[in-house]
């Protein structure tokens, strides 16, 4: 079955520090998503990228996040510096085109930042 | 403001019966609504969606209410499994391909 990759599975990391987060959607999937998810919330939406294009950055922390997909697949979360309020869940998800509703999620990234 | 509110933060359910799972929404742009399922240490996991033209859909044991008026919807359980514990996210969209918006999740405890 077809799974969205993502790694690390968990990063540790000290403020001030840089730290990246690998992401690889379903074959084929056109448009690429990056969520933060704090405990206790909802996952909400950093970047929308179709194909290796952005599509929303709007909620994106432009002075320390950078985000690229540059040839189309597979994607890049940066943060640098890291700050603590940082520490949450990164997801990455996935969706076949921009027809279709459903998104499908991978494991997502464990950030700790101490 | 939360656009989509999840206002039971936990419920517990014995076995065999009816888990409900509710969520409110505020923007009239939504025309979309999904359910996830996530596990600890794992992404959230598809379960079912609704269409804003249908009120009901049904998959297996898993039933989605959608009532526009109210700007309400339900995840009805029938019957209700242990291996349904896990925490429930609600989502709404505007547009296809756009951004999910989610509430902030619901923690069932399915209790044998």
């Amino acid at each position: 079955e077809a799974e969205v990759a993502q790694s690390p599975r968990y990063k540790i990391t000290e403020k001030s520090q840089a730290v990246a987060f690998w992401c690889d959607p379903i074959s084929g999937h056109a448009t690429l998503y990056w969520y933060r998810q704090i405990l206790g919330q909802g996952p909400e939406l950093l970047v929308q990228f179709q194909d290796e294009s952005v599509v929303d950055d709007s909620q994106l922390p432009k002075d320390r996040f950078s985000a690229e997909r540059l040839k189309g697949v597979d994607s890049t979360l940066k943060i640098q510096p890291a700050e603590l309020g940082d520490s949450a869940m990164y997801l990455c998800a996935s969706n076949v085109d921009g027809n279709s509703y459903e998104q499908y999620f991978g494991p997502g990234t464990r950030l700790t930042v101490t | 403001d939360q656009q989509v509110k999840q206002n039971s933060p936990s419920l517990s359910v014995q076995e065999g019966r009816i888990s409900i799972l509710n969520c409110d929404y505020t923007n009239s742009m939504f025309d979309y609504f999904l359910w996830y399922k996530k596990y600890p240490a794992e992404g959230p996991t598809f379960l079912i969606s609704i269409s804003s033209i249908k009120d009901k859909n049904e998959d297996g044991r898993f039933t989605v209410f959608l009532n526009k008026s109210a700007k309400h919807l339900s995840l009805h359980i029938v019957p209700s499994q242990p291996g349904d514990s896990a925490v429930y996210f609600c989502a709404a969209s505007a547009d296809a391909g756009n951004m999910l918006t989610f509430g902030g999740g619901t923690r069932l405890m399915v209790k044998p």
